[in-house]
């Protein structure tokens, strides 16, 4: 049963690269890795998911070493609007996905 | 095209009454999942439905809760005698058939519960 560990919370300034890194030491090993990000009064909105290596899309990065015991989010050049909840989720058990509390990532002007 | 819609937004309701909470998912999305999140919390999982079976029930808090699918559409969730704790966002996520829970979910607004 895969849960996941992520930081509660952190600052970054305008302008920087921001990496947050999740531990999910019991993925299986059919399961991706998803990230998600949400605004307040928002649902979660998908950004951004991989099974093994590296993943880029147009909003952000995603880094697995090969163990997949961890990731990596990789938001370049933040701006205010990156201002969100940021979780990592990995699959709980069939069709039930544990959130957490998720990344609170403040982006400071 | 349209995404997953929740109704009410927004609902205030007196302790001791029935609300009904109701989810259209994205045309074609057979999986259906609902969640609760209260203030400054993650999302803590209820139900979810593959079509208008619900496999998984282990997350309804307690037999005051329930759920309904119809065929792979709308669903209704249902809080009876609501209390105080029942205070919170509800949200509804639909995803298509493939890949089970790897597939992304695409999540409605959600609508906030406040029990008076």
């Amino acid at each position: 049963l895969a849960k996941t560990t992520q930081p509660i919370s952190m600052d970054s300034y305008e302008g920087q690269e921001v990496n947050i890194t999740c531990s999910h030491n019991n993925i299986a090993t059919n399961d991706y890795i998803t990230w998600y990000q949400q605004f307040p009064s928002q649902g979660p909105r998908f950004i951004i998911q991989g099974y093994k290596t590296k993943v880029t899309n147009e909003v952000a990065s995603l880094f697995i070493p090969a163990d997949r015991k961890s990731s990596t989010l990789s938001l370049p050049r933040v701006s205010l609007s990156d201002t969100a909840v940021y979780y990592c989720l990995v699959p709980y058990r069939a069709n039930n996905l544990f959130f957490g509390t998720g990344t609170r990532l403040t982006v400071i002007p | 095209g349209a995404g997953v819609s929740q109704s009410p937004s927004n609902k205030v309701t007196e302790k001791g009454k029935d609300v009904e909470l109701r989810c259209d998912p994205i045309s074609g999305h057979t999986a259906l999942y609902w969640y609760r999140q209260r203030l400054g919390q993650g999302l803590e999982f209820l139900i979810y439905f593959q079509g208008n079976s619900a496999p998984d029930k282990s997350g309804l808090p307690s037999d005051r809760f329930s759920a309904e699918r119809t065929g792979e559409s709308v669903s209704t969730l249902t809080i009876q005698r609501t209390q105080q704790e029942d205070s919170a966002v509800y949200l509804c996520a639909s995803s298509p058939p493939d890949r089970g829970s790897n597939q992304p979910q695409h999540f409605g607004d959600g609508t906030r519960l406040s029990i008076l």
